[in-house]
């Protein structure tokens, strides 16, 4: 069975910029859940998404928001991009949300300049 | 809001040797306490511990809840140079909480 998969792998992106990252879960699995990595800051939640519909969000400031789609697919969106956001952006995909085993993609390194 | 503190941050020891990690958590309802291993790319899951399953086993790799103490560890016996990571230690259901890391060198 295929893992997560996330794209793009690299970004450099410049200052006032959006981006946008995708992730695909494994297969039958139907919540995504988004996580920055910095090397200040560890790994940090971001949001939570189950049949459509954001379940939980973390501290962050509205600049970061997403989706997901009806086939479990899930897309992040940063605009007007800091410094600051330079981080590894990981996905994590699980089974249902009363299901706690996360399974994590290799992530997207975004580099902003 | 909820907490996870790991330790040691960093551990060096010899190929063979067997090593602890710890993970200590405060949380407003315990949900589950998971165990990965990253090393230059994502966390990779190891275990799952929750109130009906608190020991884990895979081969060198262990791992005991301990919910009086508020904590958990992860042993691994029979340290070998692959088994140098990031271990990290997290609570949550669809929002894990994780700890700090602990980051662990296998010496030749």
């Amino acid at each position: 069975k295929a893992g997560v998969t996330q794209t793009p792998r690299y970004l450099i992106k410049t200052r006032g910029q959006q981006v946008t990252l995708s992730c695909s879960p494994i297969s039958g699995h139907r919540s995504v859940s988004w996580y920055q990595q910095t090397p200040g800051q560890g790994l940090q939640f971001l949001f939570e998404y189950f049949s459509e519909t954001q379940r939980n969000k973390g501290n962050f400031p509205g600049r970061f928001s997403g989706r997901q789609f009806s086939n479990s697919r899930s897309e992040m969106n940063v605009s007007t991009l800091e410094l600051g956001d330079s981080a590894l952006y990981l996905c994590a995909s699980s089974l249902g949300p009363e299901s706690y085993e996360q399974y994590f993609g290799p992530g997207t390194r975004l580099t902003v300049t | 809001e909820d907490k996870v503190v790991q330790s040691p941050l960093s551990l060096v020891v010899h190929e063979g040797d067997t090593v602890t990690l710890n993970c200590s958590y405060e949380v407003t309802n315990f949900r589950s306490l998971l165990w990965y291993k990253q090393e230059k790319k994502a966390p990779t899951f190891l275990f799952m511990l929750t109130s009906s399953g608190i020991e884990k086993k895979s081969g060198r790799l262990s791992s005991i809840l301990d919910k009086k103490e508020l904590s958990s560890i992860l042993n691994i016996t029979a340290t070998q140079t692959g088994d140098s990571a990031i271990y990290l230690c997290a609570h949550g259901a669809q929002k894990l909480v994780f700890g700090q890391g602990t980051r662990l060198t296998i010496n030749p």
